[in-house]
């Protein structure tokens, strides 16, 4: 079975500075997804970031970047230019490829990142 | 196009009493996954259903259940409600390809249930 570990429970960082959220997992497969979602406060949880195992060129969305190491199974997120509207709970998840119909997200603990204004 | 619905948002039962979550996916996704989130066992998957039938089941007893209907349109039922059910069930749809997978879920806003 697959984990993930997100071992920042808690992170802030000031206004329009750059934080590195980080997550580590647990696999025995060679070929997987790894996904980044953001839970803001009483709001529904969306998508940040997605990364598929067999590219190895790390994703990229707007301020948002990760810094993916397969080898080292680590899967950090990295924002740039914080902005008030990054506040949120954020979620590491993992996802197999392999098994018809496998939607089963993992998901790690989460961290609360909190921006000062 | 409109997200991932689910009705009601706030529920409380009393123990024993059963309830049932509805999902209404975004048109076309034929996926539905349930998953259930407390602050202390964090987010764990229930089940996932597509094409009406139930492709993957987490860890969960009996007591919890789905079905999905022709419209894809998903709804749990937990029966016999115990007070640690007491929880966010969140809902998420995916477009499934021809491959049998998705590329990512979407996510409803929840159901928060109380159980007193």
């Amino acid at each position: 079975a697959q984990t993930v570990t997100q071992s920042q429970p808690e992170m802030s960082v000031q206004e329009a500075e750059t934080v590195t959220l980080s997550c580590t997992y647990d696999t025995s497969e060679s070929d997987y997804y790894l996904f980044w979602y953001k839970q803001p406060p009483s709001r529904q949880m969306i998508l940040v970031i997605r990364q598929e195992a067999y590219k190895q060129q790390n994703a990229t969305e707007n301020r948002f970047s990760v810094n993916f190491q397969k080898a080292a199974k680590s899967f950090s997120l990295k924002i740039s230019d914080s902005q008030l509207g990054d506040a949120a709970m954020y979620f590491c998840a993992y996802r197999s490829v392999y098994n018809f119909g496998n939607e089963k997200l993992t998901f790690g603990t989460g961290t609360r990142l909190t921006i000062i204004p | 196009k409109a997200g991932v619905t689910q009705t009601p948002r706030y529920l409380i039962k009393t123990r024993g009493q059963q309830v049932t979550l509805s999902c209404s996916p975004i048109s076309g996704h034929r996926s539905v996954s349930w998953y259930q989130q407390t602050p202390g066992q964090g987010l764990q998957f229930l089940f996932e259903y597509f094409s009406e039938t139930q492709r993957n089941k987490g860890n969960f007893p009996g007591r919890f259940s789905g079905r999905q209907f022709s419209n894809s349109r998903s709804e749990m039922n937990v029966s016999t409600l115990e007070l640690g059910d007491s929880a966010l069930y969140l809902c998420a749809s995916s477009l499934v390809g021809v491959t049998g997978s998705s590329y990512e879920q979407y996510f409803g806003p929840g159901t928060r249930l109380t159980v007193t």
